[in-house]
């Protein structure tokens, strides 16, 4: 069945950058995504990947996929004591259902 | 664009209680909703998938009588927890997917639900 899973904490200084990993284990997913949540709330789309790409830059944001080894990247720079989150990767398989990570919480401390 | 809103935010009820948490698309109509659980700490889980003016779709393990399921409109959808116990203290989340876009899903604020 689908697995995705993710580390469970980063934690990085404010200006350094953040890269949170994320491995799945379906091939057949369309699209990859990344979302946050911050405490008590909902999800807010960051950015997602056609899974045809490899690579997807959003200002701050940087994507990467390696299709072959199913590893999915989330690069933020410069990274500020707003992102403080929550960061869920998610997949979509061919049932259109979304499938998420295990959550990674990120902490910046200053 | 693309707000969903959920209601209420937070609800507190007595055991064997029922609750009900709306689910509503403002500026998008939504072909299908989405319902999840999510657990302190944990990841979302997928409870059901709701398509409008069909019966709801429920994932492996979640009772269909217990938490049912109305998509009544392009715009709405309703959970109601029903007979509600402690254990079914959780966040629930909804989503909607815009019917022009199948590959983007757009998050309500959650609901958070404590049975007493």
């Amino acid at each position: 069945g689908e697995d995705v899973e993710q580390s469970l904490f980063l934690s990085v200084r404010e200006g350094d950058s953040s890269v949170i990993n994320c491995t799945y284990t379906d091939s057949s997913s369309t699209y990859l995504y990344w979302y946050k949540q911050e405490p008590g709330a909902g999800l807010q789309l960051l950015t997602y990947i056609f899974s045809n790409m490899d690579m997807k830059q959003d200002q701050r944001l940087t994507v990467l996929l390696n299709k072959k080894d199913k590893h999915l990247s989330l690069r933020i720079a410069d990274t500020q004591t707003g992102d403080s989150a929550i960061y869920f990767c998610a997949e979509m398989a061919d049932t259109d259902k979304l499938i998420f990570g295990t959550g990674t919480r990120l902490q910046v401390f200053p | 664009g693309a707000v969903v809103s959920q209601h209420p935010s937070w609800v507190i009820c007595k055991s064997g209680t029922s609750v009900k948490i709306e689910c509503r698309s403002l500026d998008f109509q939504a072909t299908t909703m989405f319902w999840y659980r999510q657990f302190p700490k944990q990841s979302l889980m997928l409870m059901a998938t709701s398509n409008e003016g069909s019966k709801a779709t429920y994932e492996q393990g979640v009772e269909k009588d217990k938490f049912l399921i109305n998509h009544a409109s392009l715009t709405l959808s309703t959970l109601t927890v029903t007979s509600a116990h402690p254990e079914d203290s959780s966040f629930y989340i909804c989503s909607a997917r815009d019917l022009r876009d199948k590959y983007e899903q757009y998050f309500g604020p959650g609901t958070r639900l404590t049975v007493t």
